[in-house]
This record gives C-alpha cells, sequence and structure tokens, in this order.
C-alpha cells in the first residue's frame, strides 16, 4: 500500500474555529489532492498540488486554503469552520499525470 | 468541461446474479484514462483498473470485466456471478490536464452496490 497518513482521523469542532487536517507521504509523490466526500456528492476535488509550492483550486475550493512546504506533507485548513464543511476529507498521491490515485484512510471532520 | 456519470445510485441484486455498473463520461481531451475505484463498507478506496482512451480492448480479471466504448463514451463494469463481499461504492472516474504539469481525477457520484445472500 502507499504510504499516506492522514491526521486526525477525526475530528469533532465548533462552527467559527479553524482546523487543519494534515496529509503526509512517504512515496515521494509529486502529485497530492484533498477530495471531500458526501452523500448524493460522490468525491470532489478541493485542492491539489503538483509540486512544492505549486498548489490549485479544486471544485470546491471555497472555504478551504492549502499549503505543500515540502515533498511529503499537503495540509488542508479551514479557516473558520462551517456546518457545510462536515464530511469524510480524503487526500490522494500520485506519482505521474493520470496514474492511479492512491487515497488516504479519510478524516472525517464534523463540525457542530 | 469534464463530467462523470453513474446514473445508477443503488443496485441490489441477490448473490450470483451478474451486474453491470454504467459509467458514462464526457470530455474534449483526446487522449484521457478512465478509471474504478471500489470502496467497501470500512471506507478505503481501493484502485480497481485504468483504461487508455487509445485501447478499447475489453479487460476481464477474474469475475469483474470491463467494457469501453468509445463511440458511446462508455466505461461499464461488470461483476459475473456476484458475491456478498462484492457489496460496496464503486466509483468511475476520468483524468483530466490543465497544462502545467498539473492534472487529477473527476469522480463520478458513485454506485452503492448490495449483494443480498
Amino acid at each position: 500500500d502507499a504510504g499516506i497518513t492522514q491526521s486526525p482521523r477525526h475530528k469533532v469542532t465548533e462552527t467559527g474555529t479553524p482546523v487543519t487536517l494534515r496529509c503526509h507521504q512517504t512515496e515521494n509523490h509529486r502529485y497530492m489532492y484533498w477530495y471531500r466526500q458526501d452523500p448524493g456528492h460522490g468525491l470532489r476535488l478541493i485542492h491539489y498540488s503538483y509540486g512544492v509550492k505549486d498548489t490549485d483550486k479544486g471544485e470546491v475550493s471555497d472555504g478551504y486554503s492549502v499549503s505543500r512546504s515540502k515533498t511529503e506533507d499537503f495540509l488542508l485548513t479551514l479557516e473558520s469552520a462551517t456546518s457545510s464543511q462536515t464530511s469524510v476529507y480524503f487526500c490522494a498521491i500520485s506519482g505521474q499525470g493520470a496514474s492511479p490515485l492512491h487515497f488516504g484512510n479519510g478524516t472525517r471532520l464534523t463540525v457542530t | 468541461a469534464q463530467k462523470v456519470t453513474q446514473a445508477q445510485t443503488e443496485i441490489s441484486v441477490v448473490e450470483k446474479e451478474d451486474v453491470t455498473l454504467d459509467c458514462v463520461y464526457e470530455t474534449r481531451d483526446t487522449t484521457y484514462y478512465l478509471f474504478w475505484y471500489k470502496q467497501p463498507p470500512s471506507g478505503e478506496l481501493v484502485f480497481l483498473i485504468r483504461r487508455n482512451s487509445f485501447d478499447e480492448q475489453n479487460e476481464i480479471s477474474g469475475r469483474y470485466s470491463w467494457n469501453f466504448q468509445k463511440s458511446t463514451s462508455s466505461f461499464n463494469f461488470t461483476i459475473t456471478a456476484s458475491q456478498v463481499v462484492d457489496s460496496a461504492v464503486y466509483f468511475c472516474a476520468l483524468s483530466w490536464y490543465r497544462g502545467g504539469g498539473a492534472d487529477g481525477l473527476t469522480f463520478g457520484k458513485g454506485t452503492h452496490l448490495i449483494i443480498q445472500p
């Protein structure tokens, strides 16, 4: 299995608080992605990175920011969490363009 | 714009029946890749297959088979003699490329497959 670790695995937070989710990889892969999974919506891309400090928005980026200061870590930040951001968040990595994505085990975030 | 449609939200069959999961895609790219992923009840996402847009040969792997038809923009997945362990959510995905080294996958909404014993 690809070496991807997401932390925390579960988090409950209050509306209006900042939250940071971490994705750590040991594969030295170039590409990293953050998706959210919600019932009826499947997997939707939030942000992605195609290199250190190279990031871009996905289809549901509002309310989220990311940072990638080194190859192995990709951070997702909710500046001010809202209840609509309650979701399961998946990090994924790939080594080359159009390669299969390998996913982490997900972070279940609940915003109360 | 990229789009992947999995029209079947949920399918329920009895064990040992054959079942086909449909996937229809839209893209303007001439070269692209199609994927299927499985998400069992435990929640992890498991890669099943990748197909190149230039390769329309059907793929068979044990009880699993995939039918890629470029003329109808479809990439359907068939499970033969289904088993309870096949119960999962299945996602179809399509590659995209934005230039400058940026690329990734767009996913369909998934089909929840229930295999009843």
